[in-house]
């Protein structure tokens, strides 16, 4: 019973193409959010969405778009891939954003290869 | 089943009150991570670690990785308010795969 799950695991491409990863959560939770983690293990917020709102950190490129068909799911899509976008990609979600803390519950994450 | 357990899972203290969060794994622990969750901000930074007996501080907040790398302590001492929030330590584990923890919320009452 996967609480936050990611698709794919690992994926390796060539630069310059566009790719989508998944997200799905069953926990019911209002809001998403999606982490790159570079090589020293740091973890930068993308994007945290909810069905009313969505917040972008202003460093991360315009390639990169968070698409959300339904509550459940925040994809990650990204165009024209470079060789920095190589770097693990974690989803998240938590319960509410309503300016109280709420612990996030992590995906696996997805292993980005650009080559 | 859960990598990394943390405990508690939550706490409230009196402002200037010590503390301690722990970080439990099952397996040996090649590295290991704690983060602080800040609202709108996701997780911010705080330490890592990554021999058995490291020791590591930043202001108030101290953090120590056990001899046999299987679990780590976060303490802070003389808490205030701003150190409430949740905490979160990650860690790389056997596989190259990294694991959260599940988290530690902790009140400050001034």
């Amino acid at each position: 019973d996967t609480a936050v799950s990611q698709t794919p695991k690992y994926l390796v491409t060539q630069m310059g193409n566009d790719k989508s990863i998944k997200c799905e959560q069953n926990l019911g939770h209002d809001t998403m959010y999606w982490y790159k983690q570079d090589s020293k293990k740091f973890l930068k917020i993308m994007f945290s969405y909810n069905n009313k709102e969505l917040i972008i950190n202003e460093t991360v490129p315009n390639r990169f778009s968070p698409k959300s068909p339904d509550k459940a799911h925040l994809n990650l899509h990204i165009n024209s891939l470079e060789l920095g976008d190589s770097a693990v990609y974690f989803c998240a979600s938590s319960p509410h954003s309503s300016g109280r803390q709420e612990t996030q519950y992590f995906g696996p994450g997805t292993r980005l290869l650009v080559l | 089943s859960q990598e990394l357990e943390q405990s508690p899972q939550s706490l409230i203290v009196q402002e200037g009150k010590n503390l301690t969060i722990n970080c439990t794994s099952s397996k040996t622990l090649y590295g290991l991570y704690w983060y602080k969750q800040k609202y709108g901000e996701g997780l911010i930074f705080l330490m890592m670690l990554q021999k058995g007996g490291e020791e590591k501080s930043h202001e108030k907040i101290t953090a120590k990785l056990d001899e046999k790398k299987q679990q780590s302590s976060l303490h802070i001492t003389a808490s205030q308010p701003s150190h409430a929030g949740i905490y979160l330590c990650g860690a790389d584990i056997i596989g190259n795969q990294f694991y959260f923890g599940t988290g530690t919320s902790l009140t400050v009452i001034p």
